[in-house]
């Protein structure tokens, strides 16, 4: 089936300091999602992307959806404690098919921001 | 606020017990998953339902069958609990993605951590 791999596995980073994490597919997307899990939470969408070259910001966080539909990054600006959590990606399907609406999830990257 | 409810957070059974997890969902939507989350795996898809009696397979069904007899309902059943089926296990529900641009994620429950001795 499709796969999404999402990297780095673990990030760490002073309080102040840029984060990126990047998810990449061998596969074109329709569509791709990000969502954040705060440490003994659940995931939470944050947006999506659908778009090739789309680009949304969310006050410090930047997502970026690549040309050929097949990577996406998230970058997020002078990194705050609240920042804290899993980061996930996760990717749609290509158009068609019986899997639509089903997501494929990235491995997520876990970010800690030492303050 | 859309709101997907599970019904237990915490769960301990014995091997070889049949187990239920209920999900429900009350904001009418059409797609309903169950995933769990295991360290370093991330989240891998159970099985999922795309209407009320429909259901689909996932990547990991093995050991698992599911249930959605109502539309707000969707249960996940360990017919044979084993100790490598302890996990953290996820419902998510989404409105039937229409349209080019339809902008609408998962919305997860809280979560059942389901422990298998």
């Amino acid at each position: 089936g499709q796969q999404v791999m999402q990297i780095p596995q673990y990030q760490h980073v002073q309080e102040g300091e840029d984060f990126t994490t990047y998810c990449n597919s061998s596969t074109t997307l329709s569509n791709i999602q990000w969502y954040k899990q705060r440490p003994g939470g659940h995931p939470v969408f944050l947006i999506q992307l659908v778009k090739s070259g789309e680009v949304k910001k969310q006050k410090r966080l930047t997502f970026q959806f690549g040309e050929a539909k097949k990577n996406s990054s998230l970058h997020i600006t002078a990194t705050q404690t609240t920042d804290v959590g899993t980061y996930f990606c996760a990717a749609g399907p290509v158009a068609g098919g019986t899997s639509y609406g089903k997501l494929t999830f990235g491995q997520g990257t876990i970010l800690t921001v030492h303050p | 606020d859309v709101k997907v409810t599970q019904s237990s957070r915490y769960l301990v059974k014995r091997t070889g017990e049949k187990v239920f997890l209920e999900c429900v969902q009350d904001m009418d939507h059409e797609n309903m998953f169950w995933y769990r989350q295991d360290p370093g795996l991330g989240l891998r898809l159970i099985y999922f339902s795309y209407d009320v009696k429909m259901k689909e397979k996932g990547d990991i069904p093995e050991g698992y069958s599911v249930s959605r007899e109502k539309k707000e309902r969707f249960s996940l059943i360990l017919e044979s609990a084993s100790t490598n089926q302890t996990s953290m296990y996820l419902c998510a529900s989404r409105r039937n993605p229409g349209g080019r641009s339809d902008n609408y994620g998962y919305t997860f429950g809280s979560g059942t951590r389901l422990t298998v001795v």
